[in-house]
């Protein structure tokens, strides 16, 4: 069990908006600096947010995340198709001193 | 361009040992770390450790810690990893990963190598 709790599933229709959150279980991770990869089928992950909402160049401005106490969230706004995927959230654990992943949301696009 | 190379997919016993390498360009490998991260089918990421390539100091995730070591060649910019005494729940692929940012372990992987599938049967 991941110390970062994600929804295991997610879904939306093209255009909708959603969001998907992080949460923490334990006080060591910092959710002061969270990171979002997006992982497409067969591919490995991609860097979508940086520092709770900073994009890396390339991504479109539709992905945003934030902060709210001990959870994060991501938004996709103007869901499309090819925004179907499987989404992790991660956080630097000072205990461990290495990266901790949230467990994983798949994103299906209806 | 950042490209991080691996090594092809690699069919084990349990209880043998896997080597996966990693072959870096593009940026100068000094001084980056490479993670290691693991994902098993139809599951999610794990990360394994970090060895930073500046000075060799490595980290490792609690899962894995006495049956795995990280090393880097810094003569052929390659990272290894190499995980011992194989059970049929190591079966995943392995990706390595470098830092996003160089000299620190606080930024997360940003480039990833297409990944290594390992597979542990009898």
């Amino acid at each position: 069990q991941s110390v970062l709790t994600q929804p295991p599933s997610a879904s939306g229709t093209p255009g909708q908006r959603v969001t998907i959150s992080c949460s923490r279980s334990v006080s060591n991770i910092g959710t002061d600096y969270v990171y979002w990869y997006q992982q497409l089928p067969g591919t490995a992950p991609k860097l979508l947010i940086y520092r709770i909402n900073q994009r890396p160049s390339g991504v479109p401005d539709r992905f945003s995340g934030s902060k709210s106490g001990t959870s994060a969230s991501l938004a996709i706004s103007g869901l499309r198709s090819e925004d179907e995927a499987d989404y992790y959230c991660a956080a630097w654990d000072d205990s461990l001193s290495g990266w901790v992943f949230g467990g994983g949301t798949k994103l299906t696009v209806l | 361009q950042v490209q991080l190379v691996q090594s092809g997919a690699e069919v084990k016993k349990p209880g043998a040992s896997v080597k996966v390498s990693c072959k870096a360009s593009g940026y100068t490998f000094t001084s980056y770390g490479i993670n290691w991260v693991r994902q098993a089918p139809g599951q999610g990421l794990e990360w394994m450790g970090r060895i930073s390539a500046t000075n060799g100091n490595t980290n490792y995730g609690q899962k894995v810690q006495g049956r795995v070591t990280m090393t880097t060649d810094t003569s052929t910019n390659t990272a290894y990893m190499e995980l011992r005494s194989l059970r049929s729940d190591d079966t995943a692929v392995y990706y390595c990963a470098r830092d996003g940012a160089p000299y620190t372990s606080a930024w997360p992987p940003e480039d990833w190598g297409q990944g290594t599938l390992v597979t542990v049967s009898s």
